[in-house]
Parts: structure tokens; C-alpha cells; sequence
């Protein structure tokens, strides 16, 4: 069964690094996602990304926050000068159709911010 | 007051007991109601949706939701250790709309 992959599992950073959580979605697929969770906390939506552009952002998603679709598989979530409080799983999903009922969520990347 | 609450758990019950699981939510625009599966180190999986008011049953799996209460429910009959996951709601306004959030309850089921 196709599934979407996330690397790595964990990584760990220092504050006020960059770093790039890459994500296979599944090959078909058309519509991606990125959503986090703070332990503890609920899945926060983040970005929708469609036709090589960004189609929705939440509040989430400032200017500390970029994707993009490197190549034909890729699809990554860069985040620059990280804070204590990006630390969290981020999640990649992705879509035939641009509904919630078809999105299928990799393992999530544990990203812990020193 | 949050959109969509969640009691965390964990919820501990004995194999084979009935389970029920609860979210109440604030924002009665909201029209789909769904549950996702959550096993640990693993990406939320859709298991199923409701539209509007109303039951749905698949298989072992029972999802009802009360507009009128604001208030939605995942029954489990005959539970097994395997159900054991964290269950998250999650609502939204329309079919492509986005999903807010439950925090999760984590179901531990006793063999």
C-alpha cells in the first residue's frame, strides 16, 4: 500500500538554526500538507500547497516558515531561526482532491529545538 | 472557551468492554465530524465521518453526533488490545475546509 515517508524520525537543533523536515508524498497525490503537534497539544494545521504554490496557510505559518517542492517527490517544510517552541511532531499529509477524507499522514518528524 | 475539547485520558478498559469516547465542540457551523486513529509514532488515520447529525456504524465502530449538544461520540464494541491508539476528533465547516482539532484520548485497552 502507497504511504507518504518523513525524514528523519527525530531531529534534534539548536536554537536559531535552520532546519528542512523532508517528506515523500504519495506519488499520484496532488495536494500537500503540513500540520504540527506539540506534545501534548492538538494538530495544528499549517500549510496547503497545490500546483507548486501555497493555496492556504494558517497563523502558524509565518515568515519563519517556507515550503517548497524541490523536485517530482519531495515536498519540504524549511524553518529558519528555530525557537524553544518549534519543538513538536510535524506531520506531512497528502491528497488526491483538495477534501480532508483523502489525505494520508507520514510518521511525522520529532523536531526538538536546544 | 477552546473550539473543540477533548478529555486526554488516559481511558483504561478491559478487553471486550464497550468504549466511548466524547468530544463537545463551540462552533455550530460546523458540519463534518470526524475521528482519527492514532497509534504511537504514527500519522493520524481517518476512520471515519459523519455529515451533519446522526450515527454511523462500521463494523465494530459506532460515530454519533448531537448538534443540538455540540457534542460527538466514537462508540467501540468488543475492544481489543489493538484498538489501543490515541483517538482524535476533528470538525470542519466544509469538505475542504480546514480540520480543527481535538487534543487526542489515549485508549489503552487491558488484555
Amino acid at each position: 500500500e502507497p504511504e507518504v515517508t518523513q525524514t528523519p524520525s527525530h531531529q534534534v537543533t539548536q536554537m536559531g538554526q535552520e532546519v528542512i523536515l523532508r517528506c515523500v508524498p504519495i506519488s499520484n497525490h496532488l495536494y500537500f500538507y503540513w500540520y504540527r503537534q506539540i506534545l501534548g497539544q492538538k494538530v495544528e494545521f499549517l500549510v496547503s500547497f497545490y500546483n507548486n504554490e501555497i493555496s492556504e496557510k494558517s497563523e502558524i505559518f509565518d515568515d519563519q516558515f517556507s515550503v517548497e517542492r524541490p523536485d517530482g517527490s519531495n515536498f519540504t517544510l524549511k524553518i529558519r531561526s528555530t525557537k524553544l517552541e518549534d519543538s513538536a511532531m510535524y506531520f506531512c499529509a497528502s491528497s488526491v482532491l483538495r477534501r480532508w477524507d483523502t489525505q494520508y499522514f507520514g510518521p511525522g518528524t520529532r523536531l526538538t529545538v536546544l | 472557551q477552546k473550539e473543540v475539547e477533548q478529555d486526554p485520558g488516559p481511558l483504561s478498559v478491559p478487553e471486550g468492554a464497550i468504549v466511548s469516547l466524547n468530544c463537545t465542540y463551540s462552533n455550530s457551523a460546523f458540519q463534518y465530524f470526524m475521528w482519527y486513529r492514532q497509534y504511537s509514532r504514527k500519522g493520524p488515520e481517518l476512520l471515519m465521518y459523519t455529515y451533519s447529525s446522526g450515527n454511523k456504524e462500521d463494523g465494530r465502530f459506532t460515530a454519533q453526533v448531537d448538534k443540538s449538544s455540540k457534542y460527538i461520540s466514537l462508540f467501540i464494541r468488543d475492544s481489543q488490545p489493538s484498538d489501543s491508539a490515541t483517538y482524535l476528533c476533528a470538525m470542519s465547516m466544509d469538505s475542504n475546509y480546514q480540520l480543527i482539532w481535538g487534543a487526542g484520548t489515549k485508549l489503552i485497552i487491558k488484555p
